[in-house]
């Protein structure tokens, strides 16, 4: 079963930094970017960034709302995609989703359950 | 504000036929391919149409998708009570500063 399932979210002050983990499962992870969505309370959805697959140069690109704070990376032998988030703002809180374009050509068709991240002091 | 314009809301009767619009620019939806997902509340977001108008295997072909110029629009049709959710549009967006994806700002979704 292709699963994504990630891990690391909690309650962190304004100004310090989390990472959180999103394990794959069911598919050859190395072959797939990786992207990060996030939803604030209430909210819509908003995109964070992406890390293409080592093929494409395993680059990434992130929304300018997080460049310069966040970073994605990947260990594909441990099928895990990170996302370091620094200097977090309340404006930071949100559930963040791992997703993939697994089964079809280049659409989120694949998504993690959340993990939710709040900044508070 | 969302780069993609959708509205807040839309209901409808079982049965019935009802569309939901999204508006982007040149740069978006003029020049790449429309996405739209299904959220259910409590839960995560689900692939409903991609490329404009194709639908993931298992998703039921009462939904369909269009894409007209720098707009898109989701058609949901014999509604049922399961179809109350959210639903949002998305795109590739090609600015200046690299490719970024860009959602809609989301439609609740309501069966009368």
């Amino acid at each position: 079963e292709v699963q994504l399932v990630e891990s690391g979210g909690g309650l962190v002050q304004p100004g310090r930094s989390l990472r959180l983990s999103c394990t794959a499962s069911g598919f050859t992870f190395g072959d797939y970017a990786m992207s990060w969505v996030r939803q604030a309370p209430g909210k819509g959805l908003e995109w964070v960034g992406f890390i293409r697959s080592k093929a494409y140069g395993g680059t990434t690109e992130y929304a300018a709302s997080v460049k310069g704070r966040f970073t994605i990376s990947r260990d594909d032998s441990k099928s895990i995609a990170y996302l370091q988030m620094n200097s977090l703002k309340t404006e930071d809180t949100a559930v963040y989703y791992c997703t993939s374009a697994v089964t079809t050509p280049d659409a989120f068709d694949i998504w993690g359950q959340g993990t939710m991240v709040t900044v508070s002091s | 504000q969302s780069v993609l314009t959708q509205p807040p809301s839309a209901s409808g009767t079982p049965g019935q036929r009802v569309t939901i619009s999204c508006s982007g620019s040149s740069s978006n939806i003029g020049s790449n391919y429309v996405y739209w997902y299904q959220q259910l509340p409590g839960t995560a977001p689900k692939l409903l149409i991609y490329r404009n108008n194709q639908r993931p295997s298992g998703v039921p072909d009462r939904f369909s998708g269009s894409k007209s110029g720098t707009s898109a629009s989701l058609a949901i049709s014999g509604l049922r009570s399961e179809d109350e959710a959210d639903y949002y549009c998305a795109a590739w967006d090609d600015s200046l500063s690299g490719s970024h994806v860009v959602f809609g700002g989301g439609t609740k979704l309501t069966v009368l």
